[in-house]
């Protein structure tokens, strides 16, 4: 069963930090996600992604998150200054389609990123 | 902010138990559902997407039904197993692209 992987699965880093969390979507998949979960709170959305530009973001994804595909296989969430609110579980997830999906997206096992 | 809720928070169980929890949402505008399964230090692995109201879905011991009228879901395990302990999850897609999560319903099944 193909699998979403997500590197690192736990960071450290010091607040006002730039951290890159990376994550390699299923190979055939068009479509690609970052959500968060806080501690004790919910999954939240935070962008998705599709032919090499965000397609839609959350309020969540202000001026210090970005993401990228450098390479045609990496999908990176880079956070230029860490806050310590920025602490949570990110999963990065894949889709082939947009949407319904007999499968379901897939999500990748989660970065921790603790800032301290 | 699109509300999904899932109750109960958590729930003990014995095996062989069989077992149900709620998932509900804002029936408005309302795209698809999906079931995930979370186990600790894992990835939620996707169990069922449900569009359509009456939608039944049926996993080996696991099945799910949908009611986008009134805005909920059940899921139900059948006999329940301590390897069915996990975090269960209801996430809604309301436009294409963005899944508003449940806070997911802790299933503890002891032997």
């Amino acid at each position: 069963e193909p699998e979403v992987t997500q590197t690192p699965s736990h960071q450290v880093t010091q607040m006002g930090q730039e951290v890159i969390l990376r994550c390699v979507p299923i190979s055939n998949h068009l479509y690609f996600y970052w959500y968060r979960q806080i501690l004790g709170q919910k999954v939240e959305f935070l962008v998705s992604f599709y032919n090499n530009e965000i397609s839609e973001k959350s309020e969540i994804f202000d001026d210090q998150f970005s993401v990228e595909r450098p390479d045609g296989s990496n999908f990176t969430l880079k956070i230029r200054s860490t806050k310590l609110e920025d602490s949570a579980m990110y999963f990065c997830a894949s889709s082939l389609r947009q949407g319904e999906s007999s499968r379901g997206y897939t999500f990748g096992s989660g970065t921790r990123l603790t800032v301290v | 902010i699109l509300n999904v809720e899932q109750s109960p928070q958590s729930l003990h169980v014995q095996e062989g138990d069989s077992t149900n929890f709620t998932c509900s949402f804002p029936s408005s505008n309302f795209y698809a559902l999906h079931w995930y399964r979370w186990e600790t230090a894992k990835s939620p692995e996707a169990l069922f997407v449900m569009t359509l109201n009456g939608d039944e879905k049926k996993k080996g011991r696991i099945s799910a039904t949908l009611n986008t009228k009134e805005g909920y879901s059940y899921l139900y395990i059948k006999g329940s197993q301590p390897e069915d302990s996990a975090t269960y999850l209801c996430a809604c897609i309301y436009n294409f692209n963005k899944f508003y999560f449940g806070s997911g319903t802790k299933l503890n099944v002891k032997p």
